[in-house]
């Protein structure tokens, strides 16, 4: 059974990084797209990433100057990097399985992020 | 970005209704949209994938249709456990984008 177990710093101030990382277990790492998709009040469910496991990453371009999404196989985790953070970053954070056939089929249980002084 | 919107915003409905929720499409997407139910406090979870097929797991009473840049998503009875919102999402093409979601609420 494939499970997405995410971690990271919940409460942040503005300009700082954000930095989330979720492990995979059951599942081969390969074969799929890993990826991070947050919840915020202002646009609703928004995708920021996805990561191959070789390591090839593509991200929302309204986002690309800001993200890092990375991936450590030997662990079968991968991580969100996003920097200078504003309130506008606040909301929920999930991981989630991606393929090219069905979408997301498994999510990480979610990491809420504010961003406030 | 391909601009997804889903109608109606809110739908209040009775035990055994059948539902209807529609997801439109700002440019092609052949069939590469999916639907999630999110309840509250939960992470989104895959209903139906590429348009119209049954996620494993999934009760029958779900359905998709659609193509191009119509779609919907039915609940042919509904049941008091499929209180929550619902999402469509494309992912024909990079970034891959959500509807604004539906809120389903049981009379």
């Amino acid at each position: 059974q494939v499970h997405l177990q995410q971690w990271g710093a919940g409460l942040l101030k503005p300009s700082e990084t954000l930095s989330l990382t979720c492990a995979v277990y059951g599942e081969s790492f390969s074969a799929y797209y890993w990826s991070w998709i947050r919840q915020t009040p202002g646009k609703g469910l928004e995708w920021i990433g996805q990561i191959s496991h070789r390591g090839s990453a593509t991200y929302n371009p309204s986002l690309k100057s800001r993200v890092t999404i990375s991936v450590d196989t030997s662990k079968n985790q991968f991580s969100l990097n996003l920097t200078s953070l504003t309130a506008a970053d606040t909301g929920v954070y999930y991981c989630a399985r991606e393929t090219t056939l069905v979408g997301a089929n498994y999510w990480g249980q979610g990491t809420l992020v504010t961003v406030s002084s | 970005d391909i601009q997804m919107t889903q109608s109606p915003s809110t739908l209040s409905a009775s035990v055994g209704d059948r539902v209807t929720i529609t997801c439109r499409a700002s440019q092609r997407i052949s069939s590469w949209l999916a639907w999630y139910q999110q309840k509250p406090g939960k992470a989104p979870n895959l209903l139906i994938y590429k348009a119209s097929t049954l996620e494993s797991g999934v009760p029958s009473r779900f359905s998709g249709s659609g193509s191009g840049t119509e779609f919907t998503l039915t609940i042919s009875s509904l049941q008091p456990d499929d209180l929550a919102t619902y999402y469509c999402q494309q992912y024909n093409s990079y970034p891959y984008t959500f509807g604004q979601g539906t809120k389903l609420d049981i009379k």
